[in-house]
């Protein structure tokens, strides 16, 4: 069964360090996603991503996150100056299509990674 | 402010009892309310649900929204073990395009 992989499982870095973190989703689905969750806390909604481009945003997203889609299989979430609470549960998400598209709609969630900032 | 809350927070059952979970929402511009199994890691997706009343069914697990409640239960009927975990409530909702709001889940743990 396809899945959609994260790669790395936990990375920790030091507070004001640039972090990439990579997914790959599955190979035939067009709209991407990125969630975050706090340790105990709920997950977020971060950005979404169609046609190589953002579709939409959270308030959380502001200009220290930037997310790309460098070649057709991999895409990454960027978080340029880390912080002390930017420590969380990284989630990469892909869906074939979005609300109009409803029965194939269903978001498949990576395995997540891990960042804890120090 | 839109919101997401679930019901109970926790819930410790034994094998074979069924539970009901509860997630109310209030949204704008709601579009749908998915229902999703967070165990270790990555949330695993259930139903998506965008129509009152109409009960989505997956073997023990059942679920239906209610419009005018605003509102959504998830049933577990039987329970086993591995029914433990973290069940999480988001809801779609769309100011032009889409956004997605999680609820804090309900934490089921299931007694042998």
């Amino acid at each position: 069964e396809p899945e959609v992989t994260q790669t790395p499982s936990h990375q920790v870095t030091q507070m004001g360090q640039e972090v990439i973190l990579r997914c790959v989703p599955i190979s035939n689905h067009l709209y991407f996603y990125w969630y975050r969750q706090i340790l105990g806390q709920k997950v977020e909604f971060l950005v979404s991503f169609y046609n190589n481009e953002i579709s939409e945003k959270s308030e959380i997203f502001d200009d220290q996150f930037s997310v790309e889609r460098p070649d057709g299989s991999n895409f990454t979430l960027k978080i340029r100056s880390t912080k002390l609470e930017d420590s969380a549960m990284y989630f990469c998400a892909s869906s074939y299509g979005l609300a109009a598209i409803r029965f194939t709609y269903e978001q498949y969630f990576g395995p997540g990674t891990r960042l804890t900032v120090t | 402010e839109d919101k997401v809350v679930q019901s109970p927070l926790s819930l410790v059952v034994h094998e074979g009892d069924t539970v009901t979970l509860n997630c109310s929402y209030e949204v704008t511009n709601f579009r749908s309310l998915l229902w999703y199994k967070q165990e270790k890691k990555a949330p695993t997706f259930l139903f998506m649900l965008t129509s009152s009343g109409i009960e989505k069914k997956s073997g023990r697990l059942s679920s239906i929204l209610d419009k005018k409640e605003l509102s959504s239960i998830l049933n577990i009927t039987a329970t086993q073990t591995g029914d433990s975990a973290i069940y999480l409530c988001a809801v779609e909702w769309t100011s032009g395009t889409y956004k997605y709001i999680f609820g804090t889940g309900t934490r089921l743990k299931v007694l042998a």
